[in-house]
């Protein structure tokens, strides 16, 4: 069974810029979440979706937007970066099985903001 | 605000001996917890996870323990391995089937052969 696929793996972008970031969930499971990790603030929720609608969100401004397509795959964008930018944004997918949910992880894809 | 820590950035153990990794939440809503083991240029895998129902959960080689009158947790692996080497998470969550976890700040796990 393949795992989360997130791509690109590595990307170099220039403040201003934006970036869009994919991710493609395990077979079958209909909910994707995206994380960021920073050394100084650690893994942060950034957003959930389920069946292509946003259920849940963290506190992020609103540069920081996802959305979910019809096959469950995800894309998160981020519009004008800005240094502090620069992470590690993990992409995860899940089913609720007896109740409970597990996050399967992506490899993640590591934005460098200059 | 962090309202889960662990307050050990690093660990370091020898193999074959006890690993306890803590953390502590502040949060009294959050009711599912998780331990989560990160390779470096790997996402994270999850371990174990417990119900605020339980104290106790064991799999394998690793247990969580679970106080929640002091909001504490902590994640026992015996024997330690090399191969457990690594950087853990512990996270919590207000409802076992929700997908917003709130993470610690992770625990450097070295285990010396």
């Amino acid at each position: 069974k393949a795992g989360v696929t997130q791509t690109p793996r590595y990307l170099i972008k220039t403040r201003g810029q934006q970036v869009t970031l994919s991710c493609s969930p395990i077979s079958g499971h209909r909910s994707v979440s995206w994380y960021q990790q920073t050394p100084g603030q650690g893994l942060q929720f950034l957003f959930e979706y389920f069946s292509e609608t946003q259920r849940n969100k963290g506190n992020f401004p609103g540069r920081f937007s996802g959305r979910q397509f019809s096959n469950s795959r995800s894309e998160m964008n981020v519009s004008t970066l800005e240094l502090g930018d620069s992470a590690l944004y993990l992409c995860a997918s899940s089913v609720v099985l007896e109740g409970a949910n597990v996050l399967t992880f992506g490899a993640g894809s590591r934005l460098t903001v200059l | 605000d962090q309202q889960v820590k662990q307050n050990s950035p690093s660990l370091s153990v020898q193999e074959g001996r006890i690993s306890i990794l803590n953390c502590d939440y502040t949060n009294s809503m959050f009711d599912y917890f998780l331990w989560y083991k990160k390779y470096p240029a790997e996402g994270p895998t999850f371990l174990i996870s417990i119900s605020s129902i339980k104290d106790k959960n064991e799999d394998g080689r690793f247990t969580v323990f679970l106080n929640k009158s002091a909001k504490h947790l902590s994640l026992h692996i015996v024997p330690s391995q090399p191969g457990d080497s690594a950087v853990y998470f512990c996270a919590a969550s207000k409802s076992a089937a929700g997908n917003k976890l709130t993470f610690g700040g992770g625990t450097r796990v070295l285990v010396k052969p």
